[in-house]
């Protein structure tokens, strides 16, 4: 069974606060991609990385930066100095390697404060 | 990047129309698109896979006859709600999955259209 968990159903931070949304996942196959995905308050879904699963290095974009762990199926995603344009619904999912099928976990609400 | 557009992304229409939502892949050739359904502070559901130039396949509880799906090009999917009620009333948002040559290993994204916002009255 494939599942996506995002416990943090809503996050409030001050600005310039670092952030951290958590991740956790279910699956049996031994080779899958994990994903983030940003919604805004204008309603698309914004690609922010794709990570294979047999990939476990640590990625830096900017500001924005994600934590693969498969010992403890977790791919936390880290926001430093959080601004209020990061103000958003953050969503995970995993997808099977060779089908279609996205997970989407529940998304975890980012409000960012001025 | 790959750029997927929706058209509308808001429409209003009365109880018994019919509606039609456009998926289109701006600078790629998608020939599988998805559509999802996602209710106010829920995530995403999967409603159905479009196939370009096969039938979809729609996922288990989702009406075929009440959301008809043509996927007639590479470029484009459409989404059809039929004899809307305000039940239906929700935002839908479709997605296409990257060509493996678009980006090197760019194999499985999904890139999403800004979805649209539908009011049955």
């Amino acid at each position: 069974a494939q599942k996506v968990t995002q416990a943090q159903t809503e996050i409030s931070v001050v600005e310039k606060e670092d952030v951290t949304l958590d991740c956790v996942y279910e699956t049996r196959d031994t080779t899958y991609y994990l994903f983030w995905y940003k919604q805004p308050p204008s309603g698309e879904l914004v690609f922010l990385i794709r990570r294979n699963s047999f990939d476990e290095q640590n990625e830096i974009s900017g500001r924005y930066s994600w934590n693969f762990q498969k010992s403890t199926s977790s791919f936390n995603f880290t926001i430093t100095a959080s601004q209020v344009v990061d103000s958003a619904v953050y969503f995970c999912a995993l997808s099977h390697t060779t089908g279609n099928q996205f997970y989407f976990g529940t998304g975890t609400s980012l409000t960012v404060i001025p | 990047g790959a750029v997927v557009s929706q058209h509308p992304s808001w429409v209003i229409c009365k109880s018994g129309t019919s509606v039609k939502i456009e998926c289109r892949s701006l600078d790629f050739q998608a020939t599988t698109m998805f559509w999802y359904r996602q209710f106010p502070k829920q995530s995403l559901m999967l409603m159905a896979t479009s196939n370009e130039g096969s039938k979809a396949t729609y996922e288990q509880g989702v009406e075929k006859d009440k959301f008809l799906i043509n996927h007639a090009s590479l470029t484009l999917s459409t989404l059809t709600v039929t004899s809307a009620h305000p039940e239906d009333s929700s935002f839908y948002i479709c997605s296409a999955r990257s060509p493996f040559l678009l980006a090197g290993d760019g194999k499985n994204i999904q890139y999403f259209g800004a979805g649209t916002r539908l009011s049955v009255l």
